[in-house]
């Protein structure tokens, strides 16, 4: 049961334009949403978050925006750079039972071309 | 400040083997949570130890099991190998425990099992 989805594995867009990565998820009671961007034989670096009471997060060029009523957030990205070519995972966090479990989505990968 | 460590980077054991992968975490984080990549699957979570306690564990049968020692290394293992169990395996340090403190991912561990 895939709680967190990124329903396009691919995304290419041309250097200068927007990139918009979307992620839905099913469960009402995640708290809090991150982005990590990940370049192939690296780890996943941490970019972006959002609170489940806010509805838009910025910070320079990458903005996370959260739709609570629809169960989606997006990352946007203007303008994209080619070093933004990487695989972006959408990340979710659920409190239960007093402990934290952070749920990841299978990612996107993100092609920027010059 | 170093980053998080694992070693070995690579690996290639065969099926039946066990397998012991170690991470050694940003100093001054305590907790430490571990994560399988697959291409299908995305990132998995697979347990988080806080002060060389397990607080969370994933989905993963009882053949995958971790330590925390005193100084916050970590190691996981892996029993009875399956071919299944070729994936990157990343381990994450974070300053709190839980998932609301940002994860510092290492590099991973990439095993391969024939």
């Amino acid at each position: 049961d895939q709680q967190v989805k990124q329903n396009s594995p691919s995304l290419s867009v041309q250097e200068g334009r927007i990139s918009i990565l979307n992620c839905d998820y099913t469960n009402s009671m995640f708290d809090y949403f991150l982005w990590y961007k990940k370049y192939p034989a690296e780890g996943p670096t941490f970019l972006i978050s959002i609170s489940s009471i806010k509805d838009k997060n910025e910070d320079g060029r990458f903005t996370v925006f959260l739709n609570k009523s629809a169960k989606h957030l997006s990352l946007h990205i203007v303008p994209s750079q080619p070093g933004d070519s990487a695989v972006y995972f959408c990340a979710a966090t659920l409190t239960q039972g007093g402990s934290e479990k952070l749920v990841f989505g299978k990612g996107t990968k993100l092609t920027v071309n010059p | 400040k170093a980053g998080v460590t694992q070693t070995p980077r690579y690996l290639i054991k065969t099926r039946g083997q066990q397998v012991t992968l170690s991470c050694s975490p940003i100093s001054g984080h305590r907790s430490v949570s571990w994560y399988q990549q697959t291409p299908g699957q995305g990132l998995q979570f697979l347990f988080e130890y806080f002060s060389e306690t397990q607080r969370n564990k994933g989905n993963f049968p009882g053949r995958f099991s971790g330590r925390q020692f005193s100084n916050s290394r970590s190691e996981m293992n892996v029993s009875t190998l399956e071919l299944g169990d070729s994936a990157l395996y990343l381990c994450a340090s974070s300053l709190l425990a839980g998932a609301a403190g940002e994860l510092f991912f290492g590099e991973g561990s990439r095993l391969t099992v024939l």
